[in-house]
Parts: structure tokens; sequence; C-alpha cells
């Protein structure tokens, strides 16, 4: 299966700032994937990104908060945009790499202070 | 959509006894159900699938079984290890284009040395 890179694995932010997360795959992938993960709960899609289009966002998650690029089909950015506390949580990458296959990145903790 | 409900929430257990993770799925057309192990700051990983068009599925002591009438899989591991001791979610997802994985709500279990 595919490896997926995730960067970066933490950081501490000031709220208002933005932060963008990038997913890099080891294989030519056509779906990936960004998901928002609040400890000990279960894994919450923000939206999907398919290369040459724009990416389609869950209920509750916006484009102007969340903006995705997907400039090829190895790589993807999510930006978290003026961030407040309540932003506070692991960010995941995923991508549909075979058959049924999905395969995750590392995570990005960030804390919004 | 599809909406996948996950029990139990919280399961501990004897080092060597069983352990089963039931999971039920709304949509009839579901054709894929992963499951997948996250320990404590990891990102999840796949253990087992399991595809429609068979009702079980083994690998040395993870196993998976699929009711596709009642719409619920099981997850059964047997002689569990202390190292087993994580959280697992269920997941189930129609072949489509654009299509995307729900997941259950995760199963956080403990094995007791």
């Amino acid at each position: 299966s595919a490896v997926i890179s995730q960067k970066p694995s933490r950081d501490i932010c000031q709220r208002g700032t933005s932060l963008t997360i990038q997913c890099q795959v080891d294989s030519q992938v056509t779906m990936m994937f960004w998901y928002r993960q609040q400890p000990g709960q279960s894994l919450t899609l923000i939206a999907t990104a398919n290369q040459g289009s724009e990416a389609t966002y869950e209920s509750g998650f916006v484009i102007d908060k969340f903006p995705i690029s997907r400039p090829n089909l190895t790589f993807s950015t999510l930006t978290v945009s003026n961030m407040s506390p309540e932003d506070s949580s692991i960010y995941l990458c995923s991508a549909a790499t075979g058959v049924y296959g999905y395969t995750f990145g590392s995570g990005t903790r960030l804390t919004v202070v | 959509g599809e909406n996948v409900e996950q029990h139990p929430s919280t399961l501990s257990v004897q080092e060597g006894d069983s352990a089963v993770i039931k999971c039920t799925y709304s949509d009839s057309a579901s054709n894929y159900f992963p499951w997948y192990k996250q320990e404590l700051g990891k990102r999840p990983q796949l253990i087992i699938d399991i595809r429609s068009n068979v009702g079980e599925k083994k690998d040395q002591r993870i196993a998976v079984t699929l009711n596709k009438t009642a719409k619920h899989f099981s997850l059964h591991i047997t002689e569990t290890q202390p190292e087993d001791s994580a959280v697992y979610f269920c997941a189930a997802i129609r072949e489509t284009s654009g299509s995307r994985l729900t997941f259950g709500e995760g199963t956080q279990l403990t094995v007791n040395p």
C-alpha cells in the first residue's frame, strides 16, 4: 500500500493565524481526504479533494475556513484559517490507495492558544 | 447517507480471552467494510477488511464476519495480548465515484495482563 508523509507533526499557533498542513503520497492517487479527530473521538471528514477540481466539503465545514489545494495526484494541503482554540485537534489526511484501500498520514496535532 | 454504529464503546478483557466488537450500517448498498486499529498518538492502521461477497475473513488471531441481511459486521480477536490494547474503528463504504468511508465511533479495547 502507499505511504503518506504528513507535516508538520504538531504545532502550537496563536489565535487568528493560519496553519497549512501538507500531505505527500508516494504514488498517484485520485482521491484524498482530510479528517479532524478530537481526542478520544472518531474521525470526522472535513472534505474530499480530487485533483483538478474543487474540494467537496462536508456539512459544517467551509472553504473559507479550511481551504484545500490538490495541485497534482501525489500532494494536497489543508489550511486552517483564522484559528481559534476550538480548532485545536488532530488533523489527518488519507488517500484511496488501491482497490478500496485507504491509508492515513501520521497526523498533525494542532494546539491554538 | 451511510450511518455506522459501533458497540461497545469500551471493552476490557483479560489477556488470552477473546474480544468482539460489533458494527451496524444503514446503507444496504455498502460493499466494503474495513477495520482500523489506532494506538495512542498514532495513525489509524488497517488490520482487516471484508467485502460484501464473503461472509467471513480470517487473519491469524483476527477475524471479521459480515451479515448483509442484518446489515452488521463484527471484529473478533482471539487470544488477546496487551499489545492489542488500542482504539478500534469500523467503517463502511459503497463503491461509487466520490465515495468515502463512514466510521463508527470507536471502541477502546484494554487487554489486562
